[in-house]
């Protein structure tokens, strides 16, 4: 079976410091991985998505990069934190069987 | 105005009653609905797809209408483990845009 995993689960980061939050997907080949943002209060925001190896596309203007060294590793990326960076990030991997999307247990982010 | 738009509640039901929400999505080339559903502090869970004849999954039931571009989700009996934020999801183009959710509180 599939099953996604990404960590760090929390974490509390000052201004201007990088960031890295890595995602891995096991049990399924070239799959559509997705990194999302929820704000305290707020829905979920797609930021980047890939549809296979170095192939990554950004939904909006930000801070932040996104990378994909493996098939089933997804990666984001800042050089350097704002205070509105903070939220919590979530990696998923669509079933092209279905058009469902699973979710990792998430990575909550506080820029200080 | 947004891809999809719910009403962000809260709902506060009592035990045992039956509750609906809706959802509206901008996009008629939209092709596949989901409803999910998002614990405080974790991360959102498929709680059923939409199909367009309507589907139901025990107390759940949820409805597709394409011509006034609305889906819905019916909550019959409800328990106090349904309190949760449930959210609306649409596909556009192999995304998934997702409501802001709509928060129900069931009480004692």
């Amino acid at each position: 079976s599939q099953t996604i995993h990404q960590w760090p689960a929390t974490l509390v980061q000052p201004v201007g410091s990088p960031l890295s939050l890595e995602c891995t997907v096991e049990g399924t080949s070239n799959p559509n991985l997705y990194w999302y943002r929820q704000a305290a209060g707020r829905g979920l925001q797609l930021l980047f998505y890939s549809i296979g190896i170095d192939q990554i596309s950004s939904e909006v203007p930000q801070n932040l990069s996104a990378s994909r060294p493996q098939d089933r590793q997804f990666i984001l990326s800042s050089k350097k934190l704002l205070l509105s960076d903070s939220g919590f990030y979530l990696c998923a991997w669509m079933s092209r069987n279905t058009g469902e999307l699973f979710f990792g247990e998430g990575s909550r982010l506080t820029v200080l | 105005r947004k891809e999809v738009e719910q009403d962000p509640g809260p709902f506060n039901v009592p035990e045992g009653a039956t509750v609906a929400f809706n959802c509206t999505y901008s996009n008629s080339a939209s092709q596949s609905f989901f409803w999910y559903r998002q614990d405080c502090r974790k991360e959102p869970k498929l709680l059923m797809s939409v199909y367009s004849s309507g589907n139901e999954d025990g107390r759940f039931t949820a409805q597709l209408n394409r011509a006034s571009q609305y889906i819905s989700l019916l909550i019959r009996d409800s328990k106090l483990s349904d309190s949760a934020t449930y959210l609306c999801v649409v596909n556009k183009e192999d995304k998934l845009v997702f409501g802001a959710g709509t928060i129900l509180r069931v009480k004692s």
